[in-house]
């Protein structure tokens, strides 16, 4: 089955600094990214996402990057800011793109600290 | 709640009852999940059911059972049978059309 690692498992920024969280998969049959923000005791909330067809994909100060040949992608915050602050999961599945669902394989999660 | 929601949102079990969590979904869509998730271990899949009457194991389903009788209504039961019960339970929708995995509130159980 797919297996997501995912680094680094905390990162302390600086308001205004960029955050680099990547992940790497096993599966060469993936062909869905999506990351999730959790804030305390919340549930995960999609924030971006990525289908094995496109390189990169940008939403005003995030983006996510993917590399098919090295199975691996990336998220990148710019300009981060205090709110920005929670639990960042990155997953990948199968499922995407078509009439078949799809079942979700997660990353460990990076504590993201933005400090003021 | 985005059309889905679990119920308690905290649950206390002491050792060796079962304890069924709910979770329900008024956007008629297929598939729905099952996940756990404990501290530095991310989300992990326990069952899930693609159609009414159907379901299939995940990665982590020794110690659970579902059942998947209507199409709005998902429930897991954690059974006596599982050794480490406490975590953050959380039931998700797979919306198709946009290719999301939408999350419930989640439900936190604790054994006492």
């Amino acid at each position: 089955g797919e297996n997501v690692e995912q680094h680094p498992s905390t990162l302390s920024v600086q308001e205004g600094d960029s955050a680099v969280i990547k992940c790497t998969y096993s599966d060469s049959a993936s062909n869905y990214f999506p990351w999730y923000k959790q804030e305390l005791g919340k549930r995960p909330q999609l924030i971006i996402d990525i289908r094995s067809n496109v390189g990169e994909k940008k939403d005003q100060r995030i983006a996510v990057t993917l590399n098919k040949t090295a199975k691996h992608f990336s998220l990148h915050i710019t300009e981060t800011q205090p709110e920005d602050s929670a639990v960042y999961f990155c997953a990948a599945t199968t499922g995407a793109g078509g009439t078949s669902y799809g079942k979700l394989t997660f990353g460990q999660g990076t504590i993201l600290t933005v400090h003021p | 709640d985005g059309g889905i929601t679990q119920s308690p949102k905290y649950l206390f079990r002491k050792e060796g009852q079962n304890v069924t969590l709910s979770c329900e979904q008024n956007l008629n869509h297929d598939a729905m999940y099952w996940y756990r998730q404990d501290p530095g271990q991310g989300l992990r899949l326990i069952y899930y059911s693609q159609i009414v009457n159907d379901f299939q194991k995940g990665d982590i389903a020794e110690g659970y059972s579902v059942s998947r009788e209507k199409k709005e209504s998902f429930p897991l039961t954690v059974t006596s049978a599982q050794k480490n019960p406490t975590a953050f339970y959380l039931c998700a929708i797979w919306v198709a059309q946009g290719a999301e995995a939408f999350f419930g509130q989640g439900t936190r159980l604790t054994v006492v």
